[in-house]
């Protein structure tokens, strides 16, 4: 199906522990991003890519990183998940100057 | 650095009523974009309207209507007779290029619809 995915939807993991979160999209658009939502705080970009092998930071990449191989992708990575890390993750992409989001990733982190 | 403010966390309606949601943004570019998205309890993010800054005529899609008012740097969103399925988060939001590539988002109003 067309249009922008992520795995998982949910994900249970421990502090410490290493865990990525997979964006895929199917338009080729040139921008991907990848943001948190957090109660009170809205959504805050961690990181974004304006084509394949570029990236860089947002508002909030500590403790993230991101690569971006191929257009489609843009996999986030969390090195040493801490539990401040717990939140809903939103990947999107974006065309000209409207973007379009994933269905969210729910990370608990204990 | 743009900033969108929404001042409203959360608002509460009985079914029916119209309902304003208002944001105020701060941003050093002449031209600009602004964004409302909207986020249903399913959790998705949904786009509702993007409006350029040189276009200040009010906007009308349904029971939708927006209020894009450069002088008091405001872009309000009311819901015109409003219904249950209208409950969700929403969001104003504010690029921090010209391109739009990247969003600023304010904190959101989450608005009830009780019937």
């Amino acid at each position: 199906d067309a249009g922008i995915t992520q795995s998982p939807r949910y994900k249970i993991t421990e502090t410490g522990r290493q865990v990525t979160l997979m964006c895929h999209q199917t338009w080729s658009h040139s921008y991907m991003f990848w943001y948190r939502q957090d109660l009170g705080h809205g959504l805050r970009l961690i990181y974004y890519s304006a084509a394949a092998d570029i990236t860089d930071k947002g508002e909030v990449p500590d403790g993230y990183v991101v690569s971006r191989s191929k257009t489609e992708n843009f996999p986030l990575t969390l090195e040493s998940a801490t539990r401040s890390q717990t939140s809903v993750y939103f990947c999107a992409s974006s065309l000209d100057d409207e973007q379009f989001f994933g269905p969210g990733t729910r990370l608990t982190v204990l | 650095a743009q900033k969108v403010t929404q001042a409203q966390t959360e608002i509460s309606v009985v079914e029916k009523e119209d309902v304003t949601l208002d944001c105020v943004y701060e941003t050093r570019d002449t031209t600009y974009y602004l964004f409302w998205y909207k986020q249903p309890p399913s959790g998705e993010l949904v786009f509702l309207i993007r409006r350029n800054s040189f276009d200040e005529q009010n906007e009308i899609s349904g029971r939708y209507s927006w209020n894009f008012q450069k002088s008091t740097s405001s872009f309000n969103f009311t819901i015109t007779a409003s219904q249950v399925v209208d409950s969700a988060v929403y969001f104003c939001a504010l690029p921090e290029d010209n391109a739009g590539n990247m969003l600023t988002f304010g904190g959101g109003t989450r608005l009830m619809v009780k019937p």
